[in-house]
């Protein structure tokens, strides 16, 4: 079974620019969150889909960031545009079914730094 | 909202010693405690969890406890090995979420052969 995929792996910006994000989770897992850890602090929570619909949006940091889940499939998080603020790793995780407390499968990050 | 506390940050042990981590919580409702392994450049992996209807778990060398009383859980590692060495993460659930887990800062275990 292939497991949550991210990509890219790395990404390096300026303040000021775009980046797109994107996450490919476990085939069939209708959950998937989005996590941030940044400058080795905890791994924070950013939000959750349930197959295309936000379940839980609370902490996303402002409206710079977008999130989407178009088709209940992968999944995008676009930061427009970037502050040096939100660099860090960006780890998505789904899990298989929705409404149960299941395991959340992690891909590898993206590890975005904004210069 | 949840909030955990993770302690030590970092952990240095000799190989064949055991590692204790030890994290605490502030909703006394949350029910699902994961603990996650990341090595070095690679995703976090779940090792074991517990939810909070049991008091312990073990899975060969690796065991967690639950203490729903004082709101804390512990990841036991027996027999510690080189390849035990990465960053581990303590997490809760949060209640009335949905399935939304709060982290712990990640303690860096480092075994010494």
């Amino acid at each position: 079974e292939a497991g949550v995929t991210q990509f890219p792996s790395h990404s390096v910006i300026e303040k000021g620019q775009t980046v797109t994000l994107r996450c490919d989770p476990i085939s069939g897992h209708d959950n998937l969150y989005w996590y941030r850890r940044v400058m080795g602090k905890e791994i924070k929570f950013l939000l959750h889909f349930v197959k295309e619909s936000k379940q839980d949006e609370s902490g996303m940091p402002n409206n710079r960031f977008l999130a989407e889940r178009t088709g209940g499939t992968y999944s995008t998080l676009k930061v427009q545009p970037a502050e040096l603020e939100d660099s860090g790793v960006y780890f998505c995780a789904s899990s298989q079914v929705a409404g149960v407390q299941d395991t959340q499968y992690f891909g590898p990050g993206t590890r975005l730094t904004v210069l | 909202g949840e909030n955990v506390e993770q302690h030590p940050s970092t952990l240095s042990v000799q190989e064949g010693d055991s590692a204790v981590i030890k994290c605490t919580y502030s909703d006394s409702a949350s029910n699902y405690f994961p603990w996650y392994k990341q090595e070095l450049g690679k995703r976090p992996q779940l090792i074991i969890d517990i939810r909070s209807n049991v008091g312990e778990k073990k899975d060969q060398r690796i065991a967690v406890t639950l203490n729903k009383t004082a709101k804390h859980f512990s990841l036991h590692i027996t027999e510690t090995q080189p390849e035990d060495s990465a960053v581990y993460f303590c997490a809760a659930s949060e209640s009335g979420g949905y399935n939304k887990l709060i982290f712990g800062a990640g303690t860096r275990l480092a075994v010494h052969p």
